[in-house]
C-alpha cells in the first residue's frame, strides 16, 4: 500500500528562520514525489518535485531513499510562505496521486 | 500554466437527489483525471482515477455505485454523487494530468456540495 505521512499537522517559526516540513513515505516501486501548496483560498499548485531537483521560491527538497522521506526545507522563511503544504506520492505510471494529511506552516513576524 | 475548472462551485441538494460536478481542462487534453474528497482540516482522500474512454479505477472503500465517474472526453470529466445523504456533504476536487515530460497534476478549484 502507498502511504504519505506528515507528522505535523501545524509548524510555526519566525521569518528568517529555517524551517522543514517533514515527510515520509512507503511504497513498494519506485515512487514520484511532489510537494503542493495551498495558500489561503486558492487551488492546490504544484510547488516542486523530486525529479527536476529544482528550487522553487527558495524551497528544496531531496528523496532520500533509504529513509524513504522527501522532507521540505527553506533556510529562511517569508511571511507569505504561510501556507498548507502537501506532500504527495504517485507511481511513475502516474495512475495514482496520494496526498499525506498536510502540514500547516505559518511564520510569524 | 495549464488550468482545471470545476463547476458548480458550491451545490447545496435535498436527500436523494443526485448532483453532477463537472471538471474540464481548459487549455490542455487529459487523459487522466483524479477525484478526491476532502474533509475539514484534512487532507485529500483519492477517491478514484478517470481515464478517458474507459472504467474508472475505484480506491478501495468508494462506492462505485453512489459515485458515478465519466470521463467521456480528453477535457471533461464528470463525478455525479447519486442519492445523496448529508454524510456526502464535503469538498471535492479534482486534478487533472498534463502528460509529457514532466508530468505533473493541476487542480481544480473545488466544489462544495451540502446535502440538506
Amino acid at each position: 500500500a502507498q502511504r504519505v505521512t506528515q507528522p505535523e499537522k501545524l509548524l510555526s517559526v519566525f521569518k528568517g528562520a529555517p524551517v522543514e516540513l517533514k515527510c515520509n513515505y512507503s511504497y513498494s516501486g519506485s515512487p514520484e514525489l511532489f510537494w503542493y501548496v495551498q495558500y489561503s483560498r486558492q487551488r492546490l499548485q504544484l510547488l516542486l518535485r523530486h525529479i527536476s531537483r529544482e528550487s522553487i521560491k527558495g524551497f528544496t527538497a531531496d528523496l532520500n531513499k533509504g529513509e524513504t522521506s522527501f522532507h521540505l526545507k527553506k533556510p529562511f522563511a517569508q511571511e507569505e510562505d504561510s501556507a498548507m503544504y502537501y506532500c504527495a506520492l504517485s507511481g511513475q505510471d502516474f495512475n495514482k496521486f496520494y496526498f499525506g494529511s498536510g502540514t500547516k506552516l505559518n511564520v510569524k513576524p | 500554466g495549464a488550468v482545471v475548472s470545476q463547476h458548480p462551485s458550491w451545490v447545496i441538494c435535498k436527500s436523494g437527489t443526485s448532483v453532477k460536478i463537472e471538471c474540464r481542462s481548459l487549455d490542455f487534453q487529459a487523459t487522466t483525471m483524479f477525484w478526491y474528497r476532502q474533509f475539514p482540516k484534512q487532507s485529500l482522500m483519492l477517491m478514484a482515477t478517470s481515464n478517458e474512454g474507459s472504467k474508472a479505477t475505484y480506491e478501495q472503500g468508494v462506492e462505485k455505485d453512489k459515485f458515478l465517474i465519466n470521463h467521456a472526453s480528453l477535457t471533461l470529466s464528470t463525478l455525479t454523487v447519486t442519492s445523496a445523504h448529508p454524510e456526502d456533504s464535503s469538498f471535492y476536487i479534482c486534478s487533472a494530468l498534463l502528460p509529457g515530460q514532466g508530468v505533473q497534476a493541476f487542480f481544480g478549484q473545488g466544489t462544495r456540495l451540502t446535502v440538506v
